[in-house]
C-alpha cells in the first residue's frame, strides 16, 4: 500500500540553525501539509499546499518557515532560524482532493526535531 | 475561536467491553468529522469520516455518530482488545486544513 514517507526520523540541531524537513507524499496525491505536535500536545495544523502554492497557514507558520516541492516527489519544511520552542513532532501528510471535499489524509511516520 | 475538546484525556477499560470516546465542538460548522489514531511516536492513521448528513457510520467493530445539533461526535468500539490502546483524535476539516483535538488515550486491559 503507497505511503508516505519522511526523512529524517530523528534531527538534532542548535538554536539559530537551519532545518530541512524532508517528505515525499502518496505519488499521485496532489495536495500536501504539514503539522506539527509538541510532546504532550495535539496535531496543529501548519500549513498546505497545492499547485506549487501555499493554500493555508496557520499562525505558528510564521516567516521563519518556508514549504517547497523541488521536484516532483519531494516536499519540504524549511525552518530558518530553529528556536527552542521548535523542538515537537513534524509530520508531513498528502491527499488527491481537497479536505472539504470530504477527503482523507494520509499521514507519514513524522520526523522528531529537537532544538538545543 | 473554534474549539474541539474530547471528553477525557484518558479512558481504562477491560476487554471485550465497548468503549466510548466523545468529540465536542463549538464555533464550527464542519460538513464532516474524522477519527484518527496515533500510537506513540507515530503518525496519526485515518479511521472514519462521516459527513453532517449521516447520523452514524459503521466500519468493522468501529462506529461513530454524529449530531451537529449537539455539536457532538461519538466513537464506539466494541468488543475491545488490547491492540486497540492508543490515543484517538477527533478532527474537523476546513477546506485545506484538519483541526485536532487534543485525543483521548484508551487502555484496553487483558
Amino acid at each position: 500500500e503507497p505511503e508516505v514517507t519522511q526523512t529524517p526520523s530523528h534531527q538534532v540541531t542548535q538554536m539559530g540553525q537551519e532545518v530541512i524537513l524532508r517528505c515525499v507524499p502518496i505519488s499521485n496525491h496532489l495536495y500536501f501539509y504539514w503539522y506539527r505536535q509538541i510532546l504532550g500536545q495535539k496535531v496543529e495544523f501548519l500549513v498546505s499546499f497545492y499547485n506549487n502554492e501555499i493554500s493555508e497557514k496557520s499562525e505558528i507558520f510564521d516567516d521563519q518557515f518556508s514549504v517547497e516541492r523541488p521536484d516532483g516527489s519531494n516536499f519540504t519544511l524549511k525552518i530558518r532560524s530553529t528556536k527552542l520552542e521548535d523542538s515537537a513532532m513534524y509530520f508531513c501528510a498528502s491527499s488527491d482532493r481537497a479536505l472539504g471535499s470530504g477527503e482523507t489524509q494520509y499521514f507519514g511516520p513524522g520526523t522528531r526535531l529537537l532544538v538545543l | 475561536s473554534q474549539k474541539i475538546e474530547q471528553n477525557s484525556e484518558a479512558l481504562n477499560i477491560q476487554e471485550g467491553k465497548t468503549a466510548t470516546l466523545t468529540c465536542n465542538y463549538t464555533n464550527y460548522s464542519p460538513a464532516y468529522l474524522q477519527w484518527y489514531r496515533q500510537d506513540p511516536g507515530r503518525g496519526p492513521v485515518f479511521l472514519l469520516l462521516i459527513r453532517e448528513n449521516e447520523k452514524e457510520k459503521r466500519k468493522e467493530r468501529l462506529k461513530v455518530t454524529f449530531d451537529t445539533t449537539l455539536k457532538q461526535s461519538l466513537f464506539h468500539i466494541t468488543a475491545s482488545q488490547p491492540a486497540d490502546s492508543a490515543t484517538y483524535l477527533c478532527a474537523l476539516a476546513g477546506y485545506s486544513t484538519l483541526t485536532f483535538g487534543k485525543g483521548t488515550m484508551l487502555l484496553v486491559s487483558p
